[in-house]
């Protein structure tokens, strides 16, 4: 069974000053991990994802995250917070079992970021 | 190209009712995924179609049904509608079983409120 965990429910930051937003997997396969990020009353939009290439990954907006397998983490970091970036994140953790065809989706409880001027 | 789009946006209905859900994926994508994300519970997988089947169900009960037609466009239906339905439905879609290496798109979301 896969699961996410999501460190912090919430994280205070400053304009300008780095984010970084915590998340620890666990899965039992091979796992595709993805940061989203959800705008009040807004729908989910794709940050990034790791699927089994390169261990850093560049998103949108200045995001990145880095794979550490050995760690079961994948925390998003972004250099310098602007206060757009005010929102709630998630990670999400995804198995495809490809004998069976069956896929699955874990989302974490989500981090909100709170960006102060 | 246009993206996952979900309606309507938003919708009331009466403990008891019936509701409809629509979400048209993304051109190209075959699997739509159906999730619900109710205040304090985060985001909960409901359903989960590709070429027409139903491919995996999450924890709810039966009266949490939908289905996916020929354009591989999907319909959520929720029967006899209870206070604590009231959430955020969210509608997302990938490719054929392609989803963990290509990413999941989702649409903005119908906000149920059930009153």
């Amino acid at each position: 069974a896969q699961s996410v965990t999501q460190l912090d429910s919430h994280v205070s930051v400053s304009e300008g000053t780095p984010v970084l937003l915590r998340c620890n997997y666990s899965s039992s396969y091979s796992p595709s991990l993805f940061w989203y990020v959800q705008h009040p009353n807004k729908g989910l939009q794709l940050l990034l994802k790791y699927t089994s290439a390169a261990t850093l990954v560049k998103g949108i907006n200045g995001f990145e995250a880095e794979f550490k397998k050995s760690e079961t983490s994948f925390h998003l970091t972004k250099p310098s917070a602007h206060m757009s970036d005010a929102a709630e994140y998630f990670c999400v953790v995804s198995d495809i079992w490809v004998n069976s065809g069956y896929s699955t989706l874990t989302f974490g409880k989500g981090t909100m970021l709170l960006v102060s001027p | 190209e246009a993206g996952v789009t979900q309606s309507p946006t938003h919708l009331i209905k009466t403990r008891g009712q019936q509701a409809t859900l629509r979400c048209s994926p993304i051109s190209g994508h075959t699997s739509v995924y159906w999730y619900q994300q109710a205040l304090g519970l985060g985001l909960q997988f409901l359903l989960w179609y590709d070429e027409g089947e139903e491919r995996n169900r999450g924890n709810f009960p039966p009266r949490f049904s939908g289905r996916q037609f020929p354009n591989y466009s999907s319909e959520l239906n929720v029967n006899a509608l209870e206070l604590e339905d009231s959430a955020l439905y969210l509608c997302a879609s990938s490719l054929a079983l392609g989803g963990p290496n290509y990413g999941y798109t989702f649409g903005s979301g119908t906000r149920l409120t059930v009153v």
